[in-house]
């Protein structure tokens, strides 16, 4: 267990619909990382969150929106799927931002 | 752009074969390397690198770092089949704090 949470682990949805994906930081991590890992591609950096604020965005959707709670917990929004949305979301957080851990991910399925 | 790029893309190599894995960096305001093996899901952490010249080393897996050449080696030995994985390499980005990674480097090891 990396202590980064994410839930759920596995999720099947159709086209059109919208999920949230939850991510708890490492305890003491004030920084959430969010990132796409779809079949033919790497990891793509979707957004940075600092203590409730964002602060770095990367190649993030306009259908797509994230948050970071007071508890700095993270939720990432993904609305109007499409097939193109399948892949490993994953969390990860960091202190110092040198070190980062990563979740398990999330494996959205959309059909 | 910082870049981060990694070689090869993918090797195949027989248990006990040694592996030497490449990572060269165009990266602003430089100050980490990091290596992370994925398996099935999350990246998990092997190294983080600082400074030039100073190996790091656990069990059979040794990395270095070349801030001269803008590279990072990632050596593993006596290769087992469990060490067949995808290596990622990571430089943050100082000055988002976002994370670049490298392609990845596929390396299956055949019993």
């Amino acid at each position: 267990d990396s202590g980064v949470t994410q839930t759920p682990k596995h999720l099947i949805t159709a086209t059109g619909q919208r999920v949230t994906l939850r991510c708890s930081p490492r305890s003491g991590d004030l920084s959430v990382y969010w990132y796409q890992q779809s079949l033919d591609q790497g990891l793509q950096f979707l957004i940075q969150y600092y203590n409730g604020e964002e602060r770095a965005k990367g190649n993030i959707l306009e259908r797509f929106s994230a948050q970071q709670f007071p508890d700095l917990h993270s939720e990432l929004n993904l609305s109007s799927l499409e097939l193109g949305d399948s892949a490993l979301y994953f969390c990860a957080s960091s202190v110092t931002g040198d070190g980062y851990t990563f979740g398990s991910g999330t494996r959205l399925t959309v059909v | 752009e910082d870049k981060v790029v990694q070689s090869p893309l993918s090797l195949v190599v027989h248990e006990g074969d040694t592996v030497t894995l490449n990572c060269s960096y165009e990266v602003t305001n430089f100050r980490s390397l990091l290596w992370y093996k994925q398996e099935k899901k999350a990246p998990t952490f092997l190294f983080m690198l600082t400074s030039s010249g100073i190996e790091k080393k656990s069990g059979r897996l040794s990395s270095i770092l070349d801030k001269k050449e803008l590279s990072s080696i990632l050596n593993i030995t006596a290769t087992q089949t469990g060490d067949s994985a995808i290596y990622l390499c990571v430089v943050p980005s100082s000055n988002t704090g976002k994370l670049i990674f490298g392609q990845g480097t596929t390396l299956q090891v055949k019993p």
